[in-house]
């Protein structure tokens, strides 16, 4: 199975930096995503990391350890339309799914 | 775009009704699932399909089946509603390629 953390909860002022991390403990590991959902509203796919390393996507980015089970979004020049939960999600190996972290719920303040 | 649609937004029904929610994907995606998400509880895959015919159970399948009659559409069935099922319904498409999933707009079911 699977075992997703995040934070429930984090706080920053717009045009800062936050950092959103992720660890997990899986049996199978093909990959993980990060979706960001705003409230009421569907989630929508942000990235995907399958390899070690940072992938940068505008004022997103995000990056894997997979030896550390590890992965951590990286949003820059925060803006308040940056306020939603932020899902990690691990893609299984076997099966054409992901499990969902609980995700972390942000707040940007001017 | 990829565009998953869900046939209500909002549904009220009664304790012992039969729900049928139906989700349909217009991108020719494999993969279709059943989501249910409440508050701190997160995203919880009910089930989910590969193929047409084809299902799996999740991670909360109790209480609920599902149909999966032709590619493109995934229908969720709640045979005898109970309040504990008052909850908001994601269901989402991928392709076997990436995995990636798209969602469509959800469906806030209320159980009287």
């Amino acid at each position: 199975g699977q075992n997703i953390d995040q934070p429930t909860e984090m706080t920053a002022t717009e045009g800062a930096i936050v950092q959103i991390n992720c660890t997990y403990q899986t049996s199978g590991f093909n990959g993980l995503f990060w979706y960001q959902q705003h409230a009421g509203e569907a989630p929508t796919f942000l990235s995907y990391n399958v390899l070690d390393g940072l992938e940068e996507k505008g004022r997103f980015s995000s990056f894997l350890s997979r030896s550390k089970g590890y992965s951590y979004l990286l949003l820059k020049e925060l803006q308040m339309k940056d306020s939603a939960s932020y899902l990690c999600a691990v893609r299984d190996l076997y099966a054409g799914k992901s499990t969902f972290g609980d995700g972390t719920t942000l707040t940007v303040k001017p | 775009d990829v565009k998953v649609t869900q046939s209500s937004r909002y549904l009220v029904k009664r304790t012992g009704e039969k729900v049928f929610l139906e989700c349909v994907q217009d991108m020719d995606h494999e993969n279709m699932f059943w989501y249910r998400q409440d508050p701190g509880l997160g995203l919880r895959l009910i089930y989910f399909s590969y193929d047409v015919k084809m299902k799996e159970k999740g991670d909360i399948p109790e209480g609920y089946s599902v149909s999966r009659e032709k590619k493109e559409r995934f229908s969720l069935i709640l045979e005898s509603a109970s309040t504990n099922q008052t909850s908001m319904y994601l269901c989402a498409s991928s392709s076997t390629d990436t995995d990636t999933q798209y969602f469509g707009p959800g469906t806030r079911l209320t159980v009287l």
